[in-house]
């Protein structure tokens, strides 16, 4: 079975401070991995996807992410923080071994994102 | 064009009523899902239909819970004799082809928050 696991539940950081936001993934073949941000009172939104055509991924707003096989992992990060940031994000994981996985998604528990003046 | 959109945004009940959630999926998408999420939890998947057929209700809690999309579009999730442990915030997303492209995004809805007393 797959897992995601989000190391933070809270992260802190100043405006214009490099955002890294943890993610790691159990799983028994190289899945498909997502970040998804959830802003209040909204849906959640899809921020970027690695699909296994490159291992940084970049997304919207100025994130990126690496997928590291050998870490089992795939940390979002953003250089410089804005305080339009600040929400809750999601990492989430899907099997590619095809057939009956049907692009169900897998999520972590989530980190919420503070972002200081 | 429209996102997906889900109704009511809101609903209390009262422990062992029959409630109905209703998706709205974005036109011409054919995959849809349903997903629970608890209080700062993640996303849980619940079911996901392709075209009018449930394809995938692994998800699904227990007997009282079950959904439809009797016309390929919209769907609805009812929930049978409800339990103060059904409180959530129920999300649907869709996505362009489901299972021929299990990586295609997922569009998710604002959600519908279920509070049983």
């Amino acid at each position: 079975a797959q897992s995601v696991t989000q190391l933070g539940s809270h992260v802190s950081v100043s405006e214009g401070a490099l955002v890294l936001l943890r993610c790691n993934y159990s799983s028994s073949v190289p899945p498909y991995l997502f970040w998804y941000v959830q802003y209040p009172n909204q849906g959640l939104q899809l921020l970027l996807k690695y699909t296994s055509a490159a291992t940084l991924v970049k997304g919207i707003n100025g994130f990126e992410a690496e997928f590291k096989k050998s870490e089992t992992s795939f940390h979002l990060t953003k250089p410089s923080a804005h305080m339009s940031d600040a929400a809750e994000y999601f990492c989430a994981v899907t099997d590619n071994a095809g057939g009956t996985s049907y692009g169900k998604l897998t999520f972590g528990q989530g980190t919420i994102l503070t972002v200081h003046p | 064009g429209a996102g997906v959109s889900q109704t009511p945004s809101n609903k209390v009940t009262e422990k062992g009523k029959y409630v109905e959630l209703r998706c709205d999926p974005i036109s011409g998408h054919t995959a849809l899902y349903w997903y629970r999420q608890s209080l700062g939890q993640g996303p849980e998947f619940l079911i996901y239909f392709q075209g009018t057929g449930a394809a995938d209700d692994s998800g699904l809690p227990n007997d009282r819970f079950f959904a439809v999309r009797p016309e390929g579009s919209v769907s609805t999730l009812k929930i049978q004799r409800t339990e103060r442990g059904d409180s959530a915030v129920y999300l649907c997303a869709s996505s362009q082809r489901g299972l021929a492209g299990i990586t295609d995004t997922q569009y998710f809805g604002p959600g519908t928050r279920l509070t049983v007393l």
